[in-house]
């Protein structure tokens, strides 16, 4: 199975910081990775699919880049409202696998 | 709307079984792969399993190969989790998750868009 790791673990910004998350996988998949926001008691929700594709109604704010094996999600100006875990997930084929998330905290 | 409500989750036993279900609504639901994912109290999202529009493949994370069997009722919008010999590592909370997939250049994506609200598991004795 393909794993997933995420960098870092955890991060904590100030509104209107540059917010970059990384997401590493073992083997190469292309760019057949989303990005996913939980919030603590919520279900996930959807940022990213095919690496850089912007889900609709999600903000402009947020951009996903990468193919292979490195892969970036990036907030450009980070927004009170976008405190939360971060996981990556790979969809290269099954089992697909989700990366160990990054827990972002605002100052 | 689009609706995704989980229901079926509680207290088992270890060696016991629970059948979780999912209930659709607001789309044609016989036109997408479902799934389930799950969270451990504290942890992570793992995937647990995927099943096709109709339901010809399903797939697994191995934790639960042999386990738990994924299933769908097309006619009434329905997506099922039959969970058997079930461990304490189980406990977590469920969610079933559309994927209304994205294809492009040959390749199509899993686009997980929208989630139910989720069930809670506890197995223990």
């Amino acid at each position: 199975a393909i794993q997933m790791t995420q960098s870092p673990s955890s991060l904590s910004a100030s509104v209107g910081d540059r917010v970059t998350i990384t997401c590493r996988a073992s083997l190469g998949i292309r760019n057949e990775l989303g990005w996913y926001q939980q919030k603590p008691g919520t279900a996930p929700k959807l940022l990213i699919y095919a690496a850089s594709n912007l889900e609709s109604g999600v903000p402009s704010r947020f951009s996903g880049s990468g193919s292979g094996t490195d892969f970036t999600l990036t907030i450009s100006s980070l927004q009170p409202e976008d405190f939360g875990t971060y996981y990556c997930l790979h969809d290269h084929n099954y089992p697909l696998t989700f990366g160990p998330g990054t827990k972002v905290d605002i100052k | 709307e689009v609706q995704l409500v989980e229901s079926g989750g509680g207290l088992v036993q270890p060696g016991g079984s629970l059948r979780l279900s999912c209930a659709a609504s607001g789309f044609t639901f016989s036109s997408v792969y479902m799934n389930w994912v799950r969270q451990a109290p504290g942890k992570g999202l793992e995937w647990v399993a995927t099943i096709r529009e109709d339901g010809s493949e399903k797939y697994y994370v191995d934790s639960v190969w042999g386990r738990f069997t994924i299933s769908r009722d097309n006619a009434n919008n329905s997506l099922s989790l039959q969970m058997n010999s079930l461990r304490a590592e189980d406990t977590a909370v469920y969610y079933c998750a559309r994927d209304r997939g994205y294809c492009s250049g040959g390749t199509c994506y899993a686009v997980f868009d929208y989630w139910g609200q989720g069930t809670l598991v506890t197995v223990s004795s």
